[in-house]
């Protein structure tokens, strides 16, 4: 069975603090991994990254991935009020396999 | 709005009622998935479309949960008897063929039920 942690399960900061929200997986048949923000209710799409040790990067977010490790990490810089919410990262199969994996999630909270 | 909708937004019922929810993905989307979440946990897959073929459903998910999606359009999550631990938000997320290099999923902002 798929399996995706992420840590810390929580983290409270600052505004303008950097924060790096872990994701280790194990999945077989590796095809991409992907990060979504949920601040509510609907989670939506960051990024998604299927290579080794390329970043993706937007704005002040960036991700990477180490294949041969089983992780990716989510960087945010200079963080905002409006950085606060839940960070899930899922993990898919080959492309035919319906389902993504989901981790149980990061809550951050960025206190001004 | 080209989004994801869910209906309704959410659905109190007692111990043992059946209840339906209804998913209109992105209509140019071939795909469309169900999961539950629960506080604290991240999205449960329950079953998934690709146009109207339901392709896999969660060995989780018992009997009495049924989902269709008859004409390749709109897809409906049935409960039967509901019981307290059916109490979770119910998201619908849609997209293209993931062959297609389209892997990301556009959720609706779910459907919360609390079993009485």
């Amino acid at each position: 069975e798929d399996k995706v942690v992420q840590s810390p399960l929580s983290l409270v900061v600052h505004e303008g603090d950097t924060v790096t929200l872990n994701c280790s997986y194990e999945v077989t048949n590796f095809r991409s991994l992907l990060w979504y923000k949920q601040e509510k209710k609907a989670p939506t799409f960051l990024f998604m990254l299927t290579s080794s040790g390329i970043e993706k990067k937007s704005g002040r977010l960036s991700s990477i991935l180490d294949k041969k490790e089983l992780f990716s990490i989510l960087n945010i810089t200079a963080t905002q009020t409006g950085d606060s919410a839940v960070y899930l990262c899922a993990v898919r199969r080959d492309t035919n396999a319906g389902k993504s994996t989901f981790g149980d999630g990061t809550t951050l909270t960025v206190k001004p | 709005d080209t989004g994801v909708s869910q209906d309704p937004r959410h659905k109190i019922t007692k111990r043992g009622q059946n209840v339906t929810f209804r998913c209109d993905p992105i209509s140019e989307h071939n795909r469309l998935y169900w999961y539950r979440q629960t506080l604290g946990q991240g999205p449960e897959f329950l079953t998934y479309f690709q146009n109207e073929a339901q392709l896999e459903k969660s060995r989780l998910l018992s009997d009495r949960f049924s989902a269709e999606r008859p004409k390749g359009s709109f897809s409906t999550l049935e409960i039967q008897r509901t019981e307290q631990g059916d109490s979770a938000m119910y998201l619908c997320a849609s997209s293209l063929d993931p062959g297609q290099g389209y892997e990301k999923l556009f959720f609706g902002s779910g459907t919360q039920l609390s079993v009485l």
